[in-house]
């Protein structure tokens, strides 16, 4: 079965500085991977997907992400964060049934 | 289109009471799952339905937990009695899902509870 892992609990980071989001899966085909966001009180809200093809996504909000086969990451990524990026981030792998495995999310806090 | 709709967003209620909670998915939609989320387990699949027909139960917690789907537009999470030990935010998710490949879910703004 896959499983996704999210090294980061809670990362802080200032407005208009950067962000890298860790997700490492654990599958042994090429699997289908996403990036959701959670806003207080809010579901999930899909960032961007990968399944095939370019392995550098672009997702909404100024996001993309990077498929990496050789290291089983799919990193989220944005260069500039706004005060609206702070939330709850998961990563999730899906293997081509119905089943997606979530990882337990990264907490980002943005500081003025 | 609306997206994925659940009410009530938040219940509170005691210890032993019957706890419904209620989805519309997104039309044209073939698949809805509800999922329960806690900060001890994270996302948990309860249960899958495609076609409105329950194909993955494995997840419901235990008999207390049922779910029905008696048509495409809608489905419901009940719990009874319900326990302090449910009290979780409960999320439906719906997508069109072909069997195989790439299962896009779009997810509801989850359903508070708070049994006492």
């Amino acid at each position: 079965a896959q499983s996704v892992t999210q090294p980061d609990i809670h990362i802080t980071v200032s407005e208009g500085a950067s962000l890298e989001l860790r997700c490492n899966y654990s599958y042994g085909a090429t699997p289908y991977l996403f990036w959701y966001v959670q806003s207080p009180g809010q579901g999930l809200q899909l960032l961007l997907k990968y399944f095939s093809g370019d392995t550098l996504v672009q997702g909404i909000k100024g996001f993309e992400a990077e498929f990496k086969r050789s290291q089983s990451s799919f990193n989220l990524r944005k260069p500039s964060v706004h005060w609206s990026d702070a939330a709850e981030y998961f990563c999730a792998v899906g293997a081509g049934d119905y089943k997606l495995s979530f990882g337990a999310g990264t907490t980002v806090t943005v500081r003025a | 289109d609306a997206g994925v709709i659940q009410s009530p967003r938040h219940e509170v209620t005691e210890m032993g009471q019957e706890v419904t909670l209620r989805c519309k998915p997104i039309s044209g939609h073939n698949s809805l799952f509800w999922y329960r989320q806690t900060m001890m387990r994270g996302l948990e699949l309860l249960i899958y339905f495609n076609n409105n027909v329950p194909i993955d139960d494995s997840g419901m917690p235990e008999d207390r937990f049922s779910a029905k789907m008696p048509n495409a537009s809608f489905s419901t999470l009940k719990i009874q009695p319900s326990e302090p030990r449910d009290s979780a935010v409960y999320f439906c998710a719906s997508s069109l899902f072909g069997g195989t490949g790439a299962n896009v879910l779009t997810f509801g703004a989850g359903s508070r509870l708070t049994v006492l």
